[in-house]
């Protein structure tokens, strides 16, 4: 099956204790993102990569970090997490060239930081 | 820039009534458009998109949208919805730079 797979889908961790939630998908997509939701704010695009060894920064990347060194694996890193950070993330993948390809999403990682 | 606005932060129709969902877009060409639904707990899925040809877009779960330019808008339809609609409901607009932008989405309630 077609899949973007998250983990964990749910986090509770204390400030400044370094974590990472993992991002898989299976589709060979070159294009992958993470975004977080936050209530009235929409998705917010924190990091995107569209090749491997290609990341850029989206609208919020503070406080994150990203790697891809395969195609199916972009992790999200937060160094010193701060309860700012606490949010809904997704991760996405998709297709790029000049379709229209919409977003795979993954099941969401629920991240509480106190 | 481009963005995209979803005015109605929630929306109550009742079971079986039809339903329409604004979006509306800022962007400098024709833009790649998308509906996307939210169930709760779920991630975000597809329910349909637009880049040219026929305004009139056909989805999944029997819903439908339509590209109007002079608009610049992207709402989505739906002839009669179910309870299991209820959800969020987000619109998306994409450019050439693989930048998509989200909507602040819309929840729907489906009373019974």
């Amino acid at each position: 099956e077609a899949q973007v797979t998250q983990n964990p889908r749910y986090l509770i961790t204390v400030t400044g204790k370094k974590l990472t939630v993992t991002c898989s998908q299976n589709m060979n997509h070159e294009y992958m993102s993470w975004y977080r939701q936050d209530p009235g704010l929409g998705l917010r695009q924190i990091y995107y990569s569209m090749n491997v060894e290609v990341t850029d920064k989206g609208d919020v990347p503070e406080g994150y970090k990203v790697s891809r060194k395969e195609k199916r694996n972009f992790p999200l890193i937060l160094e010193s997490p701060s309860p700012n950070q606490t949010s809904l993330y997704f991760c996405a993948s998709r297709l790029t060239g000049q379709g229209n390809y919409g977003y795979t999403f993954g099941s969401g990682t629920r991240l509480t930081v106190v | 820039a481009q963005s995209v606005t979803q005015p109605d932060i929630h929306i109550t129709v009742s079971e079986g009534a039809s339903l329409e969902l604004r979006c509306n877009y800022s962007y400098g060409a024709t833009p790649y458009l998308f509906w996307y639904v939210q169930s709760p707990g779920q991630g975000l899925q597809l329910l349909l998109k637009y880049f040219s040809g026929d305004t009139l877009v056909q989805g999944i779960k029997g819903f439908e949208a339509e590209f109007k330019r002079s608009q610049s808008s992207f709402n989505l339809r739906k002839p009669s919805v179910h309870w299991s609609d209820a959800a969020e409901y987000f619109c998306a607009v994409g450019s050439g730079t693989y930048k998509y932008i989200f909507g602040t989405g819309t929840r729907l309630k489906v009373l019974a």
